[in-house]
């Protein structure tokens, strides 16, 4: 069975500093990763995704994130945190045979000005 | 515009009433999926299907019924919903299961 392991709860960042939100995955076959976000009261949105290629991949709204087949991770990272990033970050795993998709359970990132 | 459509998206009903949420897309996408989401559990999947008249079960699918009749839509249906089925409910579509998914507004559920 294919699992993802968020484990911060909440991150916490100033204004302008480098933000990491941790994610660990396990899954059979290549992986296919994703980051979406959640802002209140809405769906969730497309970050970015890794299928094969560079190990960094670059997303939306300036995040990026790193793919350690070894380390079996996926880490979103954003070089200076905006206030207005504060919202839900949900990783997700499948497989090239994309029937389905596992979620962790999700880091709130809190940016303080 | 591209977009996932639920509805309702806010109920209240008792034990057993049976009810649907509705999902349509206008994508075109061949892949679409029923998620619920519960505080510390994030996403868990449903139901989801791969293509008209194909649908599986996803991690949680007790108590939950799906169909497929025409590409565009997807109804979640509950026959006899219990108060364990309250949650926030989200529909989602992609052109294939390993492509990103577009994600409904999601439905907030409370069974009584």
């Amino acid at each position: 069975a294919q699992s993802v392991a968020q484990p911060e709860d909440q991150v916490n960042v100033a204004e302008g500093n480098p933000l990491t939100v941790k994610c660990t995955y396990s899954v059979s076959g290549n992986p296919y990763l994703f980051w979406y976000v959640q802002y209140p009261n809405r769906g969730l949105q497309f970050l970015l995704k890794y299928i094969t290629g560079d190990n960094l991949v670059k997303g939306s709204y300036g995040f990026e994130a790193e793919f350690n087949k070894s380390q079996t991770s996926f880490h979103l990272k954003k070089p200076s945190a905006l206030v207005s990033d504060s919202a839900l970050y949900f990783c997700a795993v499948t497989n090239n045979a994309g029937n389905m998709l596992t979620f962790g359970g999700g880091t709130r990132l809190m940016v303080k000005p | 515009e591209a977009q996932v459509t639920q509805n309702p998206r806010y109920l209240i009903t008792v034990t057993g009433k049976k009810l649907t949420v509705t999902c349509s897309q206008n994508m075109n996408h061949e892949y679409m999926s029923w998620y619920r989401q519960d505080p510390g559990l994030g996403l868990r999947q449903i139901y989801y299907s791969m293509n008209v008249e194909v649908t599986d079960k996803g991690d949680v699918p007790e108590g939950y019924k799906v169909s497929r009749k025409e590409k565009r839509n997807f109804p979640l249906i509950l026959e006899s919903p219990s108060p364990n089925q309250t949650s926030l409910y989200f529909c989602a579509s992609s052109g294939q299961g390993n492509q990103p998914q577009h994600f409904g507004d999601g439905t907030r559920l409370s069974i009584l």
